[in-house]
């Protein structure tokens, strides 16, 4: 059974900073990796999606990387900013069916000014 | 294009009592997901559609829960009776499939309290 966890489980920084965030997966037989972000009341909103033979992915000033041998993926924000206070989820695609995503508790980032 | 639509978007009910949601995906995707996603946890996939045939509802308590994809469009998912640990928001996602690529769009969410 796949499992998913995020580390840390909550962040706070100044802005202006660069920050990593940590996804670790127990079965690396994936199809691809995730990274959401949701707004408090929102749905989830696809950040970036790596293909399990890519190595990482960037958006702007989203970065993701992934290694699928180790089970880990990192996603990485340059310059924070307040507006990047949400809470970044990570999951994985695979399993019993193609689009099935099992995703990690969540990281909840702030972003102070 | 519209995105995926969920009603209601906040139901109060006691436990015992019966519930129903409603998801009407973005047009065009064979694919519907039902998450629940329980406070400080991340969203747990219920069951998955493709177009009007279940693919996968290994997680759902189908003692209390069910749910239906009519035409393959609009899907409604039901809790009967539910129970205290049933609050959570309840998500509903749609995808589809280009160049082996897949991406689920998100609904706002229906946010149940079982009192």
């Amino acid at each position: 059974k796949q499992e998913v966890t995020q580390i840390p489980a909550a962040l706070s920084v100044p802005e202006g900073e660069n920050l990593v965030l940590n996804c670790s997966f127990t079965d690396s037989a994936i199809y691809n990796l995730q990274w959401f972000r949701q707004d408090p009341g929102k749905g989830l909103t696809s950040l970036l999606l790596i293909q399990s033979s890519q190595r990482e992915q960037t958006s702007g000033r989203l970065n993701a990387s992934l290694d699928k041998s180790s089970g880990r993926s990192t996603l990485y924000i340059a310059a924070s900013q307040p507006g990047d206070s949400a809470t970044y989820l990570c999951a994985v695609g695979g399993g019993t069916s193609y689009g099935k995503l099992t995703f990690g508790q969540g990281t909840i980032l702030t972003v102070h000014p | 294009e519209a995105g995926v639509a969920q009603s209601p978007r906040y139901k109060i009910i006691e436990k015992r009592q019966s519930v129903a949601f409603w998801c009407n995906p973005i047009s065009g995707h064979a694919t519907l997901y039902w998450y629940q996603q329980i406070l400080g946890q991340g969203p747990k996939l219920l069951i998955q559609f493709q177009n009007n045939g279940v693919v996968d509802d290994s997680q759902l308590p189908k003692d209390r829960f069910s749910a239906e994809r009519l035409k393959g469009v609009d899907s409604t998912l039901k809790i009967q009776p539910a129970k205290l640990e049933d609050s959570a928001v309840y998500l509903c996602a749609s995808s589809f499939r280009n160049r082996g690529r897949e991406t689920q769009y998100f609904g706002p969410g229906t946010r149940l309290l079982v009192l």
